[in-house]
């Protein structure tokens, strides 16, 4: 069964620090899909980033970065000079390519605060 | 904004009684996606339907019901209230439901008192 380990609760840091979140995952399948949401303290979920498992290559937009490691089964998010407006809970997802349908199977998230 | 919508934004009820949660999905969206928030259980996938079939079942209780109507509107039911079924409901949608990026509505709240 697939599994996604984000084993940062919270996170603290001060503006234009560079933070990384870390995210591994468990799967069977060769191929699957990685994701990554925002949820701001209003409460919405925010769509930043899919990986699927065939593509490694590192992505950078903005301030924002992704690290994909098969070898370690991880998909850590950096983000560069944060703001107080990255202030949000993070989740990392997985979807199995194998699973009928196209369920998404979340971390328990970390929450980033940053402070001015 | 998504293009996602959900209603209501904030539900108060009882325990005992039922309540309808109601998803609009993205324009071009055949699949809608349902999932609830709480605190101890965290994210969770409840059930995905794509027009108008259902397509994939989660951890998704006897008491809750879901279905996508022909104008590819979805409601999520859920009778018999208990208290731990205060979370957040989440609604999302994607175009064909398979290997794709889902796109979440606002959620909507449900207290149940």
């Amino acid at each position: 069964a697939q599994k996604v380990t984000q084993a940062q609760t919270e996170i603290s840091v001060v503006e234009k620090e560079d933070v990384t979140l870390d995210c591994v995952y468990e799967t069977r399948d060769t191929t699957y899909y990685l994701f990554w949401y925002k949820q701001p303290p209003s409460g919405e979920l925010v769509f930043l980033i899919r990986r699927n498992s065939f593509d490694e290559q590192n992505e950078i937009s903005g301030r924002y970065s992704w690290n994909f490691q098969k070898s370690t089964s991880s998909f850590n998010f950096t983000i560069t000079a944060s703001q107080v407006v990255d202030s949000a809970v993070y989740f990392c997802a997985l979807s199995e390519a194998d699973n009928a349908g196209n369920m998404l199977t979340f971390g328990g998230g970390t929450r980033l605060m940053v402070k001015p | 904004d998504s293009g996602v919508t959900q209603t209501p934004k904030h539900l108060i009820t009882a325990t005992g009684q039922r309540v309808t949660l109601r998803c609009s999905p993205r324009s071009g969206d055949l699949s809608v996606y349902w999932y609830q928030q709480s605190l101890d259980q965290g994210l969770q996938f409840l059930i995905q339907y794509y027009n108008g079939e259902e397509r994939a079942k989660g951890n998704i209780l006897e008491r809750f019901s879901a279905q996508q109507f022909p104008d590819l509107h979805s409601e999520l039911n859920l009778s018999s209230l208990e208290l731990g079924d205060s979370a957040l409901y989440f609604c999302a949608s994607s175009v064909t439901g398979e290997r794709e990026t889902q796109y979440f509505g606002p959620g909507t709240r449900l207290l149940v008192l």
